[in-house]
């Protein structure tokens, strides 16, 4: 059974940093594409960034380009997503998303992390 | 890049049948969808994907009641003999070269 679980969110100050881990367990981690996707509270899902399965391309939404950095360790079978000099907007449940192996799109979820920025 | 469309809500009696669309924008009649399902403080689950020809490939354990169709740049999730637990959130996603699209999803209400 897929499963992906995320972990390291919490209340943060602006300005502050913070990262997120997610464990995936029940597939062959190393051969997937990789993403987080936010939702703020009460809005709709937003793509925040991929890597490849290697690691070696890795791609951003313009809103946190120079700010996030997505990051994988295939021997650990995990995610990470570090989040510096978070802005309030950045507040939203934050999910770790698996790719389908033969086409772009998501086909299994996280259960996700709350990130709250806030002073 | 590609823009969805979606209605904010829509709502169907108990038993009945809804079509849910998912618009492309203009250019993109031939892209690929997905559909996922957010039921009320729940992590998303993914539905199926979606080819611009009408065929569809559903995740696991995904009900024989759901079904996609595309006409154009239209995409479609049809939910029969709805129950109370398809009320949810429905948000179809895309993509183009290396971003990811999502639409702004449909709240569906099953009265």
């Amino acid at each position: 059974e897929v499963q992906l679980v995320e972990s390291g969110g919490g209340l943060v100050q602006p300005g502050g940093s913070l990262r997120l881990s997610c464990s995936a367990s029940g597939f062959s981690f190393s051969n997937y594409w990789m993403n987080w996707v936010r939702q703020a509270p009460g809005k709709g899902l937003e793509w925040v960034a991929k890597i490849k399965q290697d690691g070696s391309d890795k791609y951003y939404v313009e809103s946190v380009k120079g700010r996030f950095t997505i990051s994988r360790d295939n021997a650990r079978n995990s995610l990470y997503l570090q989040m510096n000099n978070l802005r309030v907007a950045d507040t939203a449940v934050y999910y770790c998303a698996r790719d389908s192996f033969s086409y772009t799109y998501v086909d299994y979820w996280g259960q996700g992390t709350l990130v709250t920025v806030s002073s | 890049q590609p823009v969805l469309t979606q209605s904010s809500s829509a709502s169907a009696s108990l038993g009945s049948s809804v079509k849910l669309t998912c618009a492309l924008s203009s250019g993109h009649s031939s892209h690929t969808i997905a559909w996922h399902q957010q039921q009320p403080e729940k992590a998303p689950r993914f539905l199926m994907r979606l080819e611009g020809s009408g065929t569809y490939n559903k995740g696991s354990g995904v009900p024989d009641r759901f079904s996609g169709s595309s006409s154009g740049t239209d995409r479609y999730l049809t939910i029969s003999n709805l129950q109370s637990e398809d009320e949810a959130d429905y948000y179809c996603e895309t993509w183009d070269s290396h971003t990811r699209v999502f639409g702004g999803g449909t709240k569906l209400t099953v009265l």
